[in-house]
């Protein structure tokens, strides 16, 4: 089935404490992306990538880190994650110059 | 960037033509129009996507004025199941980049 997953769908943790939140994908896609979502602000990007090796930020960079290391792989990194982090956040996939869109299911994260 | 202005929310009564409009006074002559649908605790779903004058699938319909400043997506006959948030995107071509701006999208809410 193809698909796009992230894990953890959902994740406590505290102030510094470095996380990852894996995105995978089996489409082969070249295009992924990073959103976060939160009340009364829409979707928000993050960091997006064409392909592997080759990233970008999107609106909303500050605080997160990505890689592109592998084309079915784009991890996104809270080195130091803070309180206004806490928010719900959603990979995207596609093929490249493709508007379409392929969403995960969402993690929801919260840092006390 | 093409900035997208939708209506904040919208009612509507099962059976009932939907039309959702969306405003994009700056898009650029490469960017496509491209709606997502979203429901509570998911990520986004790709409705459909247009350049100029009318699309239509299975799901929805999408009419684009020859300006191309604002587009309109339109749901046939609306059921409960069609209660969401709708996203207009166009996507930022401009600079050979792929950022997107969701925006806040349009609540449609179906009542019975």
């Amino acid at each position: 089935e193809a698909q796009v997953t992230q894990n953890p769908r959902y994740l406590i943790t505290v102030t510094g404490k470095k996380l990852t939140v894996t995105c995978s994908q089996n489409m082969n896609h070249e295009y992924m992306s990073w959103y976060r979502q939160d009340p009364g602000l829409g979707l928000r990007q993050i960091y997006y990538s064409m392909n592997v090796e080759v990233t970008d930020k999107g609106d909303v960079p500050e605080g997160y880190k990505v890689s592109r290391k592998e084309k079915r792989n784009f991890p996104l990194i809270l080195e130091s994650p803070s309180p206004n982090q806490t928010s719900l956040y959603f990979c995207a996939s596609s093929f490249g110059g493709s508007d379409e869109q392929f969403f995960g299911p969402g993690t929801r994260l919260t840092v006390l | 960037l093409a900035k997208t202005t939708q209506p904040i929310s919208m009612d509507s009564y099962e059976g009932q033509e939907v039309n959702i409009t969306c405003s994009h006074n700056n898009i650029a002559t490469n960017d496509y129009i491209t709606w997502y649908q979203q429901f509570p605790s998911q990520g986004p779903r790709f409705i459909i996507q247009g350049y100029k004058t009318k699309v239509t699938n299975e799901v929805a319909s999408l009419f684009i004025p020859a300006d191309r400043k604002s587009s309109t997506l339109s749901l046939p006959r609306v059921s409960l199941s069609d209660t969401a948030v709708y996203y207009c995107l166009v996507g930022d071509r401009s600079s050979g980049t792929y950022k997107y701006i969701f925006g806040t999208g349009t609540r449609l809410k179906v009542l019975a």
